[in-house]
């Protein structure tokens, strides 16, 4: 069965490092997200991307934020300069076209635990 | 009021007990209703999908919407230890991407 497959499953980084979270979102799908869940809270929405371009994007996801789609498989989260408050569980999904009833079947990965020390 | 309200537990059921999860929420705009069992430390796994109201029958899941009183539910008939998880609902508006989970009910089902 296809499924989003997210590298590394754990990043440990220092205060005001850049990290890349890496994701291989499911082959035929095209809306592809970012959410994050801080230990012991909800799941949150950063941002979607349709397009090669931000669809969506929260409050959360500022400008130390960024996200790539570098070639036909991978989908990134950057983030510039870690913050402690950046620690908890980042999580890829991709869904199918938005013209399709699949588009809201949002599909997982297992997560990258981002450390901030 | 926060726009989705779950009852965190955890709750506790013994084998092939009858298990009833729900969540309200304040955002009439909401059309898409999902629920996601959550592993620890694992990605949600999308279990019932529900565009506006009504249920949704899925094997031992069955999903229900009631959207005149901002409610759904989902209910897992013979329940079975691998059930044991972190049950989440989702839900998000027609004009956008963005999914609103609620907390997640933490669920045990002993032998």
């Amino acid at each position: 069965e296809p499924e989003v497959t997210q590298t590394p499953s754990h990043q440990v980084t220092q205060m005001g490092q850049e990290v890349i979270l890496r994701c291989v979102p499911i082959s035929n799908h095209l809306y592809f997200y970012w959410y994050r869940q801080i230990l012991g809270q909800k799941v949150e929405f950063l941002v979607s991307f349709y397009n090669n371009e931000i669809s969506e994007k929260s409050e959360i996801f500022d400008d130390q934020f960024s996200v790539e789609r570098p070639d036909g498989s991978n989908f990134t989260l950057k983030i510039r300069s870690t913050k402690l408050e950046d620690s908890a569980m980042y999580f890829c999904a991709s869904s199918g076209d938005r013209g399709s009833t699949t588009n809201e079947k949002l599909f997982f990965g297992s997560g990258t635990q981002l450390s901030v020390l | 009021q926060k726009e989705v309200e779950q009852d965190p537990g955890p709750l506790s059921v013994p084998e092939g007990a009858i298990v009833s999860l729900n969540c309200t929420y304040s955002n009439s705009a909401f059309q898409y209703f999902m629920w996601y069992r959550q592993y620890s430390r694992k990605g949600p796994e999308l279990l019932m999908y529900t565009y506006s109201s009504g249920n949704k029958e899925d094997g031992r899941f069955t999903a229900q919407v009631d959207k005149s009183s901002k409610y759904i539910s989902l209910f897992i008939r013979d329940s079975q230890p691998s059930d044991s998880a972190t049950y989440l609902c989702a839900m998000r508006a027609w004009n956008t991407d963005k999914l609103i989970f609620g907390t997640g009910t933490r669920l045990q089902v002993f032998p």
